[in-house]
């Protein structure tokens, strides 16, 4: 199986900073990558798919980046409804995984 | 506008088999590039995905759980069904279904979206 491995799994930050959370694959999945959000009670949303299309009524703060087996989700300046934890999620093989999760936390 | 709904037993005995449904609209799964997926989130912990299967009858499971899990689909009432045999408390999770798709350009890049709000099962005796 792929392994997806984020980093870091924690993170305090302030209203207005710059954040970025990165992904790694266990082997190369081109721009296989999707990244979620999921907030305490709801269910997750997709908010990157294809390592960096914003999926549609996404905020722009929220960009994606990389291929192969290192990625990145940036926020550019966080707002008070970003604090959830963020996950990547790889679909190059057919049996689709997670990483662990990023919980983003206020400082 | 696209909604799925879990449903199914809120609680199950250690080594009964869990079954959830699925039911979804907005779309149909006799449409090329559609799936559902399953996907779970046990306390505390990360999410999970399970299983998946497509608008072509293909499925595909998890590593770690195929021998466990089954899915199948009726289309004639837009639902999937997942069993999950041998249920444990380890299994306590909330189960969510999604919608599987894919944005093609030259290659096709399946995601889940819109998910649906899970269903909460706890594995007691």
């Amino acid at each position: 199986d792929i392994q997806m491995t984020q980093s870091p799994s924690s993170l305090s930050a302030s209203v207005g900073d710059r954040v970025t959370i990165t992904c790694r694959a266990s082997q190369g999945i081109s721009r296989y990558l999707n990244w979620y959000q999921k907030k305490l009670g709801k269910a997750p949303k997709l908010l990157i798919y294809a390592a960096s299309s914003l999926q549609s009524g996404v905020p722009s703060r929220f960009s994606g980046s990389g291929s192969g087996t290192d990625f990145t989700l940036t926020i550019s300046s966080l707002q008070p409804e970003d604090f959830a934890t963020y996950y990547c999620q790889q679909t190059y093989s057919t049996m689709y995984t997670f990483g662990q999760g990023t919980k983003l936390e206020i400082k | 506008q696209v909604t799925l709904k879990e449903s199914g037993p809120a609680l199950v005995k250690p080594t009964q088999t869990l079954t959830l449904t699925c039911t979804f609209s907005g779309f149909s799964l006799n449409t090329s590039l559609m799936s559902v997926s399953w996907i779970r989130q046990p306390p505390g912990k990360a999410l999970e995905w399970l299983a998946r299967i497509d608008w072509d009858d293909d499925k595909f499971y998890s590593r770690s759980l195929k021998t466990r899990l089954t899915i199948s689909k009726d289309t004639s009432k837009n639902q999937v069904v997942l069993t999950m045999t041998n249920m444990d408390a380890v299994d306590t999770a909330i189960y969510y279904c999604a919608r599987t798709t894919a944005h093609c350009g030259g290659d096709c890049y399946y995601y889940l979206d819109p998910w649906g709000q899970g269903t909460l099962v706890s594995v007691s005796s």
